[in-house]
Protein backbone atom coordinates (compact mmCIF):
# COMPACT_ATOMS: atom_id res chain seq x y z
CA UNK A 1 0.00 0.00 0.00
CA UNK A 2 1.17 3.52 -0.03
CA UNK A 3 0.78 4.23 3.74
CA UNK A 4 2.82 4.08 6.39
CA UNK A 5 0.83 1.98 9.02
CA UNK A 6 1.33 2.24 12.79
CA UNK A 7 -1.06 0.86 15.39
CA UNK A 8 -3.69 3.68 16.89
CA UNK A 9 -2.67 3.21 20.49
CA UNK A 10 -0.65 1.60 23.47
CA UNK A 11 -0.81 1.85 26.79
CA UNK A 12 1.72 0.90 29.02
CA UNK A 13 2.37 0.82 32.77
CA UNK A 14 5.22 3.64 34.12
CA UNK A 15 8.88 1.91 34.00
CA UNK A 16 7.51 -0.95 31.83
CA UNK A 17 8.96 -1.04 28.26
CA UNK A 18 7.32 0.13 25.44
CA UNK A 19 7.59 -0.97 21.90
CA UNK A 20 6.11 0.96 18.52
CA UNK A 21 5.40 -0.61 15.55
CA UNK A 22 5.63 0.80 11.92
CA UNK A 23 5.33 -0.94 8.68
CA UNK A 24 6.77 1.35 5.83
CA UNK A 25 6.38 1.23 1.89
CA UNK A 26 9.43 2.69 0.31
CA UNK A 27 12.45 -0.21 0.42
CA UNK A 28 14.36 2.48 -1.55
CA UNK A 29 14.14 4.74 1.79
CA UNK A 30 17.66 6.04 2.98
CA UNK A 31 16.82 6.99 6.87
CA UNK A 32 13.65 6.17 8.35
CA UNK A 33 12.71 8.29 11.74
CA UNK A 34 11.02 8.48 14.52
CA UNK A 35 9.35 11.80 15.76
CA UNK A 36 7.40 12.60 19.06
CA UNK A 37 4.38 15.17 19.56
CA UNK A 38 3.35 16.39 22.48
CA UNK A 39 -0.12 17.55 23.16
CA UNK A 40 -0.36 21.50 21.44
CA UNK A 41 3.33 21.26 20.32
CA UNK A 42 5.40 20.16 17.28
CA UNK A 43 7.17 17.15 16.08
CA UNK A 44 10.24 16.50 18.00
CA UNK A 45 12.54 14.52 16.70
CA UNK A 46 13.79 11.66 18.67
CA UNK A 47 15.84 9.87 16.39
CA UNK A 48 17.13 7.98 13.24
CA UNK A 49 18.06 5.15 11.82
CA UNK A 50 19.96 4.68 8.17
CA UNK A 51 18.71 2.16 6.02
CA UNK A 52 21.79 0.33 5.99
CA UNK A 53 21.27 -0.65 10.00
CA UNK A 54 19.68 -3.06 11.33
CA UNK A 55 19.79 -1.48 14.83
CA UNK A 56 20.71 1.59 16.61
CA UNK A 57 20.22 2.21 20.60
CA UNK A 58 20.49 5.92 22.05
CA UNK A 59 19.92 5.90 26.14
CA UNK A 60 16.21 4.62 26.51
CA UNK A 61 15.26 4.41 22.61
CA UNK A 62 16.22 1.28 20.55
CA UNK A 63 15.19 1.42 17.21
CA UNK A 64 15.02 -2.22 15.03
CA UNK A 65 14.82 -2.00 11.52
CA UNK A 66 13.95 -5.00 9.30
CA UNK A 67 14.31 -4.09 5.92
CA UNK A 68 13.11 -7.33 4.28
CA UNK A 69 9.60 -6.67 5.63
CA UNK A 70 9.98 -2.91 5.83
CA UNK A 71 9.19 -3.04 9.88
CA UNK A 72 10.49 -0.29 11.85
CA UNK A 73 9.95 -0.41 15.91
CA UNK A 74 10.56 1.79 18.50
CA UNK A 75 11.39 0.27 21.94
CA UNK A 76 11.43 3.02 24.96
CA UNK A 77 13.06 1.29 28.12
CA UNK A 78 11.68 2.19 31.20
CA UNK A 79 8.89 4.55 30.10
CA UNK A 80 7.86 7.20 32.36
CA UNK A 81 4.97 9.41 32.37
CA UNK A 82 6.76 12.17 30.27
CA UNK A 83 6.91 9.87 27.49
CA UNK A 84 3.19 9.70 27.22
CA UNK A 85 2.25 11.95 23.67
CA UNK A 86 1.88 10.78 19.74
CA UNK A 87 4.43 8.83 18.25
CA UNK A 88 5.31 9.07 14.60
CA UNK A 89 7.65 7.07 12.29
CA UNK A 90 8.73 8.76 8.96
CA UNK A 91 10.25 7.47 5.62
CA UNK A 92 12.13 9.11 3.23
CA UNK A 93 10.39 8.47 -0.20
CA UNK A 94 11.89 7.59 -3.52
CA UNK A 95 15.73 8.05 -2.15
CA UNK A 96 15.00 11.59 -2.15
CA UNK A 97 15.87 12.17 1.65
CA UNK A 98 14.01 15.23 2.08
CA UNK A 99 10.24 14.54 1.32
CA UNK A 100 9.37 12.82 4.44
CA UNK A 101 5.67 10.76 4.67
CA UNK A 102 4.71 10.23 7.96
CA UNK A 103 2.93 7.64 9.32
CA UNK A 104 -0.50 7.69 11.09
CA UNK A 105 1.28 8.24 14.45
CA UNK A 106 0.95 6.10 17.59
CA UNK A 107 -0.93 7.23 21.07
CA UNK A 108 1.10 6.12 23.69
CA UNK A 109 -0.38 6.50 27.40
CA UNK A 110 1.77 5.53 30.31
CA UNK A 111 -0.14 4.70 33.81
CA UNK A 112 1.24 5.72 36.82
CA UNK B 1 19.72 28.67 18.62
CA UNK B 2 15.50 29.38 18.97
CA UNK B 3 14.88 26.73 16.90
CA UNK B 4 11.89 27.22 13.42
CA UNK B 5 9.63 29.85 14.63
CA UNK B 6 6.29 30.61 13.24
CA UNK B 7 3.28 32.93 13.66
CA UNK B 8 0.88 33.58 14.54
CA UNK B 9 0.63 30.34 16.73
CA UNK B 10 -2.98 30.42 16.58
CA UNK B 11 -5.30 32.04 13.94
CA UNK B 12 -9.31 32.15 14.02
CA UNK B 13 -11.13 33.66 10.69
CA UNK B 14 -13.76 33.75 8.60
CA UNK B 15 -14.45 32.00 5.07
CA UNK B 16 -13.28 33.73 2.41
CA UNK B 17 -10.47 35.79 4.50
CA UNK B 18 -6.85 35.30 3.30
CA UNK B 19 -4.96 33.86 5.82
CA UNK B 20 -0.86 34.59 5.51
CA UNK B 21 0.92 32.08 8.24
CA UNK B 22 4.99 32.79 8.49
CA UNK B 23 7.99 31.11 9.16
CA UNK B 24 11.54 31.61 10.24
CA UNK B 25 13.76 28.61 9.78
CA UNK B 26 17.33 27.71 11.75
CA UNK B 27 19.69 30.03 10.74
CA UNK B 28 21.90 28.10 8.00
CA UNK B 29 19.62 25.25 6.95
CA UNK B 30 19.00 25.56 3.36
CA UNK B 31 15.99 23.52 3.19
CA UNK B 32 12.22 24.41 4.25
CA UNK B 33 9.11 22.39 4.31
CA UNK B 34 5.53 23.13 5.25
CA UNK B 35 3.42 20.60 6.48
CA UNK B 36 -0.32 19.82 7.56
CA UNK B 37 -1.96 18.24 10.26
CA UNK B 38 -5.62 16.88 10.38
CA UNK B 39 -7.26 14.24 12.03
CA UNK B 40 -8.40 13.13 8.93
CA UNK B 41 -5.59 13.22 6.61
CA UNK B 42 -3.30 13.30 9.63
CA UNK B 43 0.57 14.78 8.90
CA UNK B 44 0.82 15.84 4.72
CA UNK B 45 3.75 17.83 3.14
CA UNK B 46 2.59 20.72 1.01
CA UNK B 47 5.82 21.97 -0.58
CA UNK B 48 9.65 22.61 0.63
CA UNK B 49 11.69 24.61 -0.59
CA UNK B 50 15.95 24.77 -1.01
CA UNK B 51 17.91 27.66 -1.67
CA UNK B 52 14.93 29.67 -1.21
CA UNK B 53 13.55 27.79 -4.33
CA UNK B 54 10.32 25.84 -4.74
CA UNK B 55 11.58 21.96 -5.35
CA UNK B 56 8.42 19.97 -4.64
CA UNK B 57 4.85 22.01 -4.50
CA UNK B 58 3.00 18.03 -5.21
CA UNK B 59 1.12 18.07 -1.86
CA UNK B 60 -0.60 21.84 -2.44
CA UNK B 61 -4.40 20.87 -2.43
CA UNK B 62 -5.59 23.77 -4.66
CA UNK B 63 -4.96 26.60 -6.06
CA UNK B 64 -5.67 28.53 -3.06
CA UNK B 65 -2.92 27.63 -1.27
CA UNK B 66 0.41 29.55 -2.38
CA UNK B 67 4.04 29.49 -0.56
CA UNK B 68 7.26 31.58 -0.93
CA UNK B 69 10.37 32.43 0.60
CA UNK B 70 11.87 35.67 -0.94
CA UNK B 71 15.12 34.91 1.60
CA UNK B 72 17.00 31.91 3.35
CA UNK B 73 14.84 33.19 6.72
CA UNK B 74 11.42 34.27 5.93
CA UNK B 75 8.48 31.98 4.09
CA UNK B 76 5.06 32.97 3.75
CA UNK B 77 2.03 29.62 3.35
CA UNK B 78 -1.06 32.16 2.17
CA UNK B 79 -4.91 30.90 1.85
CA UNK B 80 -6.66 32.97 -0.46
CA UNK B 81 -9.78 32.56 -0.02
CA UNK B 82 -9.80 30.39 3.59
CA UNK B 83 -12.34 27.90 3.86
CA UNK B 84 -13.47 25.64 6.80
CA UNK B 85 -11.75 22.61 5.50
CA UNK B 86 -8.26 24.49 5.85
CA UNK B 87 -8.66 24.07 9.51
CA UNK B 88 -5.79 22.30 10.69
CA UNK B 89 -2.52 23.01 12.21
CA UNK B 90 0.09 24.06 9.65
CA UNK B 91 3.62 23.25 10.62
CA UNK B 92 6.58 24.73 9.28
CA UNK B 93 10.06 22.58 9.30
CA UNK B 94 13.97 23.33 8.06
CA UNK B 95 16.76 20.99 7.26
CA UNK B 96 20.30 21.61 6.46
CA UNK B 97 21.30 19.44 3.36
CA UNK B 98 19.68 16.04 3.35
CA UNK B 99 19.87 16.07 7.28
CA UNK B 100 16.75 15.46 9.76
CA UNK B 101 14.22 17.96 9.75
CA UNK B 102 13.28 20.10 12.80
CA UNK B 103 9.57 21.51 13.34
CA UNK B 104 8.17 24.53 14.70
CA UNK B 105 5.40 24.44 17.62
CA UNK B 106 3.02 24.97 14.38
CA UNK B 107 0.30 27.59 13.56
CA UNK B 108 -3.79 26.17 14.74
CA UNK B 109 -5.66 27.55 12.21
CA UNK B 110 -9.79 27.76 12.79
CA UNK B 111 -11.89 29.09 9.64
CA UNK B 112 -15.30 29.52 10.82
Amino acid sequence: GEDVEQSLFLSVREGDSSVINCTYTDSSSTYLYWYKQEPGAGLQLLTYIFSNMDMKQDQRLTVLLNKKDKHLSLRIADTQTGDSAIYFCAESRGGATNKLIFGTGTLLAVQP
Amino acid sequence: DAGVIQSPRHEVTEMGQEVTLRCKPISGHDYLFWYRQTMMRGLELLIYFNNNVPIDDSGMPEDRFSAKMPNASFSTLKIQPSEPRDSAVYFCASSLGQGSQYFGPGTRLLVL
